[in-house]
């Protein structure tokens, strides 16, 4: 069954802690994302990744960090340096150039609520 | 750069109502269209997109013509049930750079029986 997990569903962390955050696909994506959605409105990316060993800024990086060692691979760090990080993290993937689709269709995982004690 | 904006929500309406949201969005390059929709606590699901204009995407009843004269995408539907009850939120994507998606803030459904 071709998907993306994202793991755990809930978290909690305390002041000062570093937390990672999974996602794996197994659909053979190419590219990979994190966003972040805050109550009432749209989702901010956080990386991007479109290759093994590389991954890039978004447009809140501050204080995430991430890793993409495995094609199917891309955990979030969210580190003590992120002031507000209560919040649901969604990630997704796409194929890149897909030609036949007429664009690069990104698919989410189901979410992980993360929540500052 | 890339923006989206999208009609305020809360939506309310009957059982078997038409339904209209409202996207317009800016975009550097030819911009391809999706509209996602978001059940409480899940992440996003494609419900349908287009990639070039005119081309009109359609799902379970759901509608959406890219207008490039308008700059366009607003999601239709001619009889909405209660189980569309969610939030729909439009997004673009450009096919150069990092290709992620821009996204509008989101539009809540509520369909009351």
């Amino acid at each position: 069954d071709g998907g993306i997990t994202q793991s755990p569903k809930y978290l909690f962390r305390k002041e000062g802690q570093n937390v990672t955050l999974s996602c794996e696909q197994n659909l053979n994506h190419d590219a990979m994302y994190w966003y972040r959605q805050d109550p009432g409105q749209g989702l901010r990316l956080i990386y991007y990744s479109q290759i093994v060993n590389d991954f890039q800024k978004g447009d809140i990086a501050e204080g995430y960090s991430v890793s993409r060692e495995k094609k199917e691979s891309f955990p979030l760090t969210v580190t003590s340096a992120q002031k507000n990080p209560t919040a649901f993290y969604l990630c997704a993937s796409s194929i890149l150039f897909a030609r036949l689709e007429g664009t690069d269709t990104q698919y989410f995982g189901p979410g992980t609520r993360l929540t500052v004690l | 750069g890339n923006s989206v904006t999208q009609m305020e929500g809360p939506v309310t309406l009957s059982e078997e109502a038409f339904l209209t949201i409202n996207c317009t969005y800016t975009a550097t390059g030819y911009p391809s269209l999706f509209w996602y929709v978001q059940y409480p606590g899940e992440g996003l699901q494609l419900l349908l997109k287009a990639t070039k204009a005119d081309d009109k995407g359609s799902n379970k009843g759901f509608e959406a013509t890219y207008r490039k004269e308008t700059t366009s995408f607003h999601l239709e539907k001619g009889s909405v049930q209660v189980s569309d009850s969610a939030v729909y939120f439009c997004a673009l994507t450009t096919d150069t750079g990092r290709r992620a998606l821009t996204f509008g803030s989101g539009t809540r459904l509520q369909v009351q029986p």
